[in-house]
């Protein structure tokens, strides 16, 4: 199994919602990643887990809670999100950190009204 | 910060033609990977490159890293419409440490 799941595919939600996102791998790696990507743009990187420890947190607003309850699952928690936050969020996994290509899912579209 | 810089923005081609993107680093490089983003879809790896001076070929996709492991080129030849994408490069300064995204180039390819 080489594949990196994502649910949901759309997400909308308010202002005031409490959501989560969640990603799965069964390919045995051992980093996974949170990405936010813009329109035309390229994926911005938010989170990073190895070992299922929380290793780089790329100044993200508190709003966005990452959580890896194993080695497979990786969710993150929304909770007051602005409209500027909408985007497409892509979770991707890795071998290691050590420059080892990623995997990516394909990716929750999520719009905040 | 490290910065990727990539060219052109946006390149359209007819089928046939070839294509070149070219990546540029502010720092050495360890390791630069290539991702290919269909639209409405998400980024798959293409290859890695480790090497100073590298060339790696997939069918009619060539991947070169620079002597100084600051830049690097990927060129298709005679582009088909399957290649229609958002091709990024994306760098690491060490081995293990983030990748760096370039801003990408959005290839369109008229049959």
């Amino acid at each position: 199994d080489t594949e990196v799941t994502q649910t949901p595919k759309h997400l909308v939600m308010g202002m005031t919602n409490k959501k989560s996102l969640k990603c799965e791998q069964h390919m045995g790696h051992r980093a996974m990643y949170w990405y936010k990507q813009k329109a035309k743009k390229p994926p911005e990187l938010m989170f990073v887990y190895s070992y299922e420890k929380l290793s780089i947190n790329e100044s993200v607003p508190s709003r966005f809670s990452p959580e890896c309850p194993n080695s497979s699952l990786l969710n993150l928690h929304l909770h007051a999100l602005q409209p500027e936050d909408s985007a497409l969020y892509l979770c991707a996994s890795s071998q290691g950190l050590a420059g080892n290509e990623q995997f990516f899912g394909p990716g929750t579209r999520l719009t905040v009204l | 910060g490290q910065q990727v810089m990539q060219i052109p923005q946006y390149q359209h081609v007819q089928e046939g033609e070839d294509f070149t993107t070219y990546c540029n680093s502010s720092t050495t490089l360890s390791n630069i990977q290539w991702y290919k983003q269909r639209p409405g879809g998400h980024p798959v790896f293409l290859i890695q490159l480790v090497k100073s001076g590298e060339v790696k070929k997939q069918k009619r996709l060539t991947f070169q890293f620079g002597e100084a492991k600051k830049n690097s080129s990927l060129h298709i030849t005679a582009t088909q419409t399957t290649d229609v994408g958002t091709y990024f490069c994306a760098g690491a300064r060490t081995s293990g440490s983030r990748l760096t995204f370039g801003e990408g180039t959005q290839l369109t390819v008229n049959p």
